[in-house]
């Protein structure tokens, strides 16, 4: 049973395209969050969620839009792709802010 | 504004030395302090964290940490490197809601 999931693990698209990464966790969380490791593996936060309401927005651009249906899922929708968004997206949730958070396997884009 | 230093990007190591992989960190107020591990194509894994308590935590694979608040460090150690170990390593202090991580250390144990 894996405990955070993100579909697809791998996504190759064309410039301009609107894409979605879906995160589902299956271990009770509160909080949900997303992160954007870069080709030089520095892990950047991105959003998190807490009971599916938005808490942290880390200057990231308008295009990209997360959205939590329910506790259990943090989707990630990104418009008008540009080859610098061209990175791996990880999803990982945690009961709280304190405590340790798991993460999924991450979604490799790549931008073309 | 928190943030978070690992001083080398890589650390090579002999199987069976000691490993050290250092961090240091700046938050405002009393942190919470966790190490993760990432294995090739594979997300991060949870090692240990330091809440409150003894300087010294124990975690996963043998690995263990020191708090010192006076150098605001945070160094990852382990008696004896596995080849096994070799994988990229992240200090990530939490605070104000978010975990802020590190460029990361490569850990490379050589036979």
């Amino acid at each position: 049973d894996t405990a955070v999931s993100q579909t697809p693990k791998y996504l190759v698209t064309q410039m301009g395209n609107d894409k979605s990464i879906k995160c589902e966790q299956n271990l009770g969380h509160d909080t949900m969050y997303w992160y954007k490791q870069d080709s030089k593996k520095f892990l950047k936060i991105m959003f998190s969620y807490n009971n599916k309401e938005l808490i942290i927005n880390e200057t990231v651009p308008n295009r990209f839009s997360p959205k939590s249906p329910d506790k259990a899922h943090l989707n990630l929708h990104i418009n008008s792709l540009e080859l610098g968004d061209s990175a791996v997206y990880f999803c990982a949730s945690s009961q709280l802010f304190t405590t340790e958070a798991f993460f999924g396997q991450g979604t490799r884009l790549t931008v073309v | 504004a928190q943030s978070v230093a690992q001083p080398e990007d890589q650390v090579n190591v002999a199987e069976g030395n000691p490993l050290t992989v250092k961090c240091t960190y700046s938050v405002s107020g009393n942190p919470y302090l966790f190490w993760y591990v990432q294995y090739p194509n594979r997300g991060l894994q949870f090692l240990l964290k330091y809440i409150t308590g003894d300087n010294l935590v124990k975690g996963s694979y043998g690995f263990e940490a020191e708090f010192n608040k006076s150098q605001t460090s945070f160094h990852l150690k382990k008696p004896s490197a596995l080849v096994s170990d070799s994988a990229l390593y992240f200090c990530a202090p939490s605070a104000g809601n978010k975990l802020t991580f590190g460029g990361g250390t490569r850990v490379l144990v050589k036979p």
